[in-house]
């Protein structure tokens, strides 16, 4: 199975400034379609998982340009440009390339 | 506007079975591959099965295989999960998804399975 290591699990964040979580992948993420599976959600306390990114870096209907996704191969990563409180959640990368699916640990953002 | 709404999650002791059920409308569900995914406090989220839009091509998580089914009802947009041979760690909240994009775009709001004696 790839085994998807998300750093840091804990980021305090001053509001007003950037955030960057790492996602690397055990084995390369092309699919053999030619694209990358690539995913980030976002889940808030007491609420399900919401998907901000796929595929890398393209942005779901309604999630702020704040939001960034990039990377390739292995190694991925998710910016926030600056971090309101709205943002304060989990933070899960998913790899959906190969079977089975599989997620990150969890990067919990809060406001310090 | 996109719905998903679980249903069937209860106490249930090892060793026994539950049918977890869900049901979508806001979209054409015949269209979707649709995904269980469940999520536990000790191991976060987790992929547990997917099935394309005809149930042709089925995937399991190795651990539920053999012993979980999903499978759907195209005519009353409904996806289903029947799970047997429950065990204590099987407990979590399952969540229905539709997939898009080659992930989970929109997701349910969970159901609870508590396996325990």
């Amino acid at each position: 199975d790839v085994v998807m290591t998300q750093s840091p699990l804990s980021l305090p964040v001053t509001l007003g400034q950037p955030a960057s979580i790492s996602c690397r992948s055990s084995q390369s993420l092309a699919h053999r379609d030619g694209k990358i599976y690539m995913t980030w959600f976002q889940q808030r306390p007491g609420q399900s998982p919401r998907r901000l990114i796929y595929q890398v870096s393209k942005r779901d209907s309604g999630v702020p340009d704040r939001f960034s996704g990039s990377g390739s191969d292995t190694d991925f990563t998710l910016k926030i440009s600056w971090v309101e409180t709205d943002d304060v959640a989990v933070y899960y990368c998913m790899q959906g390339s190969h079977w089975p699916w599989t997620f990150g640990r969890g990067t919990k953002v809060e406001i310090k | 506007e996109v719905q998903l709404v679980e249903s069937g999650g209860h106490l249930v002791q090892p060793g026994g079975s539950l049918s977890l059920s869900c049901t979508a409308s806001g979209f054409t569900f015949s269209l979707y591959w649709m995904n269980w995914v469940r999520q536990t406090p000790g191991k976060g989220l987790e992929w547990v099965a997917s099935m394309d839009q005809e149930g042709s091509e089925k995937y399991y998580l190795d651990s539920v295989k053999g012993r979980f089914t999903i499978s759907r009802d195209n005519a009353k947009n409904s996806l289903l999960l029947q799970m047997n041979s429950l065990r204590v760690e099987d407990t979590a909240v399952y969540y229905c998804t539709r997939v898009d994009w080659g992930s989970s775009d929109y997701w349910g709001q969970g159901t609870l399975v508590s396996v325990s004696s």
